[in-house]
């Protein structure tokens, strides 16, 4: 267990619905990043937020936002999902505002149909 | 110019042997190369990483050979066992970004 949870494990919706993906991260962490792993993209970096503030955006659409709560958790809202939206959605959390190295949850496995 | 290479993109070696994963990097930016290792239904795991101020980093059975001039580090596996089957990705990030560039993993089998 690295510490980081990330709820639901699995998820299956149809297109053009929305989900919320969400995010503990390790106890003492201040930093939470959402990438997103597909098969053709790999893994890529979606956004960064730091105690409640967003720090760095990637790659991520419009139709997705997220948002990092007082209790330091995360929420990764998509919409108006597409089947190009499958994949797995990973968080990721590490102690400071920049860090060279952090702690990987599980993942959530997004399927559009 | 942010891309990270990597290959090969899958590799079977027996146990015992040395597996080697080599990623290619376009942005002289870049100041940390971390690797991590994904397991099937887990999240990516720190497992080595290297500053580009030296040439080579040992942990375990990990190595990391960084060659700044050309731009490419790589990992060498040293005697490979069947626990260490997963995929590998290479990464690099830059100053205080935090933001990950990854490769595109290299699925490694280790067999009897």
């Amino acid at each position: 267990d690295s510490g980081v949870t990330q709820t639901p494990k699995h998820l299956i919706t149809a297109t053009g619905q929305r989900v919320t993906l969400r995010c503990s991260p390790r106890s003492g962490d201040l930093s939470v990043y959402w990438y997103q792993q597909s098969l053709d993209q790999g893994l890529q970096f979606l956004i960064q937020y730091y105690n409640g503030e967003e720090r760095a955006k990637g790659n991520i659409l419009e139709r997705f936002s997220a948002q990092q709560f007082p209790d330091l958790h995360s929420e990764l809202n998509l919409s108006s999902l597409e089947l190009g939206d499958s994949a797995l959605y990973f968080c990721a959390s590490s102690p400071r505002r920049s860090d060279y190295g952090y702690t990987f949850g599980s993942g959530t496995r997004l399927t559009v149909v | 110019q942010q891309q990270v290479k990597q290959s090969p993109q899958s590799l079977i070696v027996q146990k015992g042997g040395i597996p080697i994963i080599n990623c290619a990097y376009e942005n002289t930016a870049f100041d940390y190369f971390p690797w991590y290792q994904q397991f099937p239904g887990k999240g990516p795991a720190l497992l080595i990483a290297i500053r580009p101020d030296v040439s080579e980093k040992k942990e375990g059975r990990f190595t990391i050979s960084f060659n700044k001039s050309a731009k490419q580090f790589s990992l060498h596996i040293m005697d490979s066992q069947p626990g260490d089957s997963a995929t590998y990705f290479c990464a690099a990030t830059a100053g205080t970004a935090s933001k990950l560039t990854f490769g595109t993993g290299t699925r490694l089998q280790v067999t009897l």
